[in-house]
């Protein structure tokens, strides 16, 4: 079975440029989440899809960010224009998420590898 | 909020021998459930082990266990037979499980060596 899978693994931007990440989580998992991660921190979520809704954006710098999920399936970030603070790494995670919206644990949340954003 | 804390930036330890990584976290809620995260340089976040807090009973999986201690809200990784590929940064993560609350929240790491 495939796993998350995200692409570019590297982008090198100058600043206020855009920039767009591209996530396509496991088959059949209806919840996608990005998480930003800053160097030497954990991963923060930034927003979480179910299915094409998204239910959680309070983290997501608006006038900066946006996502899309559309079809419910694969998702892009955006950034527009770039700032040289928005150098990090963007994980993409998906899950599988009961009616409901409760998240068993065993339904784990599953990590793609990243893409790796530097803005100059 | 949930906070999740990781007091040891990094650890070392020899092959074969048995290292312990800490955690604390802060809830006032009763149901939850707490992991361990592998992150090797690939960046790929693997899960290693998890505990649901309503099981009194840690949790193990091969060399890999837990000593949750619910009441002090500690969630330490021990590691037995430490072995080269298990060099990484470790996460500790925090979930809710009431409502629709599925975001994790990740500790601040610990980065463990394994020496030969």
């Amino acid at each position: 079975e495939a796993g998350v899978v995200q692409s570019p693994r590297y982008k090198i931007i100058e600043k206020k440029q855009p920039v767009a990440f591209w996530c396509n989580p496991i088959s059949g998992h209806n919840t996608l989440y990005w998480y930003l991660q800053n160097l030497g921190q954990g991963p923060e979520l930034l927003i979480r899809y179910e299915n094409e809704e998204a239910v959680d954006d309070s983290q997501l710098p608006k006038d900066r960010f946006s996502a899309e999920r559309l079809k419910g399936v694969d998702s892009t970030l955006k950034i527009q224009p770039a700032e040289l603070g928005d150098s990090a790494v963007y994980l993409c995670a998906s899950s599988l998420v009961s009616s409901g919206g409760v998240e068993a644990s065993y339904n784990e949340q599953f990590f793609g590898p990243g893409t790796r954003l530097t803005v100059l | 909020a949930q906070t999740v804390t990781q007091s040891q930036p990094e650890m070392s330890v020899q092959e074969a021998e048995t290292v312990t990584l800490s955690c604390t976290y802060d809830t006032s809620e009763s149901d939850y459930y707490l992991f361990w995260y592998k992150q090797p340089p690939s960046r790929q976040m693997i899960l290693v082990i998890r505990q649901e807090a309503y099981k009194q009973q840690n949790a193990t999986e091969n060399r890999f266990s837990v000593n949750f201690q619910k009441a002090a809200k500690s969630f330490s990784l021990k590691i037995s037979d430490s072995q080269l590929g298990d060099a990484a940064m470790y996460f500790c993560a925090y979930r809710s499980a009431t409502g629709t609350a599925s975001k994790l929240t990740f500790g601040t790491g610990t980065r463990l060596q394994v020496t030969l």
